[in-house]
């Protein structure tokens, strides 16, 4: 149980082009999702939390209508990156809790590449 | 404010010899702790957590960790290290249920034939 997915796990597009990143909890319902981004070697830091019907919170730094967030429902976060440009390529992960728990599931990732 | 450090940021051991990774808070009130293992270009699968209750706690291959209140340290360990548990490892607190995490930098382990 508590699996989290993540789609498309790999994307590459031009400058200036969108990018929508789906994320969805498969056999749960996730109140709360979250959506972090990690460099290369590095630790991951948290973007935005996002809670179903409600708008996302983003973290200090972060560009809200550059990344879209959408949790539009008990399942599904999708994250757009708009106007993609080159320092935006990066491993994009998101997270989901089931509502009550404390443990955050994370799905497997998805590796944006900006040309 | 809750912060997360992981001592060493990288970590060789022989096949079969004890693995630690170090991982000390700091937390102004009671913490979940957490241990996550990410494998390259995945996304974090968790080993262990501790909320309340056994201080020591049991994850999956094979590894345990323990909460020392005193020492503000929830260190991981596994007694004989696997090839397959090369990795990196990350620490993670947190306070209320659903609540956002403070990870660590993280521990690459590397695992010596």
């Amino acid at each position: 149980g508590a699996v989290v997915s993540q789609h498309p796990s790999r994307v590459i597009c031009k400058s200036g082009t969108s990018v929508k990143i789906e994320c969805r909890s498969l056999d749960f319902q996730a109140t709360t999702m979250f959506w972090y981004r990690q460099f290369p070697k590095q630790s991951l830091m948290l973007m935005a939390t996002s809670n179903e019907g409600s708008k996302a919170t983003y973290e200090q730094g972060v560009e809200k209508d550059k990344f879209l967030i959408n949790h539009a429902s008990l399942t599904l976060s999708t994250l757009t990156v708009t106007s993609a440009h080159p320092e935006d390529s990066s491993f994009y992960i998101c997270s989901a809790v089931h509502s009550g728990e404390e443990t955050q599931y994370f799905g497997p990732g998805t590796r944006l590449l900006v040309l | 404010a809750q912060s997360v450090t992981q001592l060493g940021s990288h970590v060789s051991v022989s096949e079969g010899a004890l693995v630690l990774l170090r991982c000390n808070y700091s937390s102004s009130v009671p913490p979940y702790l957490f241990w996550y293992v990410q494998y390259p270009n995945q996304g974090l699968q968790l080993l262990l957590k501790y909320t309340t209750g056994a201080t020591l706690v049991k994850g999956i291959n094979g590894f345990e960790a323990e909460f020392k209140k005193s020492e503000t340290s929830f260190h991981l360990t596994k007694p004989s290290a696997h090839m397959s548990d090369a990795a990196e490892y990350f620490c993670a607190v947190s306070h209320f249920t659903g609540n956002q995490f403070y990870f660590g930098t993280g521990t690459s382990l590397t695992v010596i034939p």
